[in-house]
């Protein structure tokens, strides 16, 4: 158990619409890190924050949209959905706002599904 | 980012001692490696972090030739478990926060 909570673990909805994928991290841990990955495919770093603002930045598509909360924990919102974003969402945390010399601790996922 | 690259996959057997290696010859002064394990619909799983030599813990040696431009992750006596996907990250957080992972290396491991 790496300590970060996602939910829901599972999700399947329509093309079209709009769902929010939520993060806790570990306590304590100050940043949040969101990857998207898709069947056999790498993981694709979408968005970063550290407490409480975005740090950095990756491939994340204008229908994305993420924030997190003074509580730390984090929200992914996904809108207009279409069929190639089922995918397994990872949310990662880390203590530092420089994940390079520690680790990033990895929830289970969650995958949704678009159909 | 230093950029990375990985064989796409390795096969080996029980019992084995496993060597992957990951070329990064970009990498910069301040930069570290790090290696992370995923297996299939789990999140990835830290490893192994180093900066240069040989840093080595209960699960996994890493290698660091002196240039830096390429490091080898050693597992001992692999089982049946270790079957996953092993990824090589290069990066200075201080430069650049996104934390980039490849395709990684997927090793099976057979009886």
């Amino acid at each position: 158990d790496s300590g970060v909570t996602q939910t829901p673990k599972h999700l399947i909805t329509a093309t079209g619409q709009r769902v929010t994928l939520r993060c806790s991290p570990r306590s304590g841990d100050l940043s949040v890190y969101w990857y998207q990955q898709s069947l056999d495919q790498g993981l694709q770093f979408l968005i970063q924050y550290y407490n409480g603002e975005e740090r950095a930045k990756g491939n994340i598509l204008e229908r994305f949209s993420a924030q997190q909360f003074p509580d730390l924990h984090s929200e992914l919102n996904l809108s207009s959905l279409e069929l190639g974003d089922s995918a397994l969402y990872f949310c990662a945390s880390s203590l530092l706002q420089r994940a390079d010399t520690g680790e990033l601790f990895f929830g289970e996922g969650s995958r949704l599904t678009v159909l | 980012l230093a950029k990375t690259t990985q064989p796409i996959s390795m096969d080996s057997y029980e019992g084995q001692e496993v060597n992957i290696t990951c070329s990064h010859n970009n990498i910069a002064t301040n930069d570290y490696i790090t290696w992370y394990q995923q297996f299939p619909s789990q999140g990835p799983r830290f490893i192994i972090q180093g900066y240069k030599t040989k840093v080595t813990n209960e699960v996994a040696s890493l290698f660091i030739p002196a240039d830096r431009k390429s490091s080898t992750l050693s597992l001992p006596r692999v089982s049946l478990s270790d079957t996953a996907v092993y990824y090589c990250l290069v990066g200075d957080g201080a430069r650049d926060d996104k934390i980039i992972f490849g395709k990684g290396t997927r090793l099976h491991i057979l009886p």
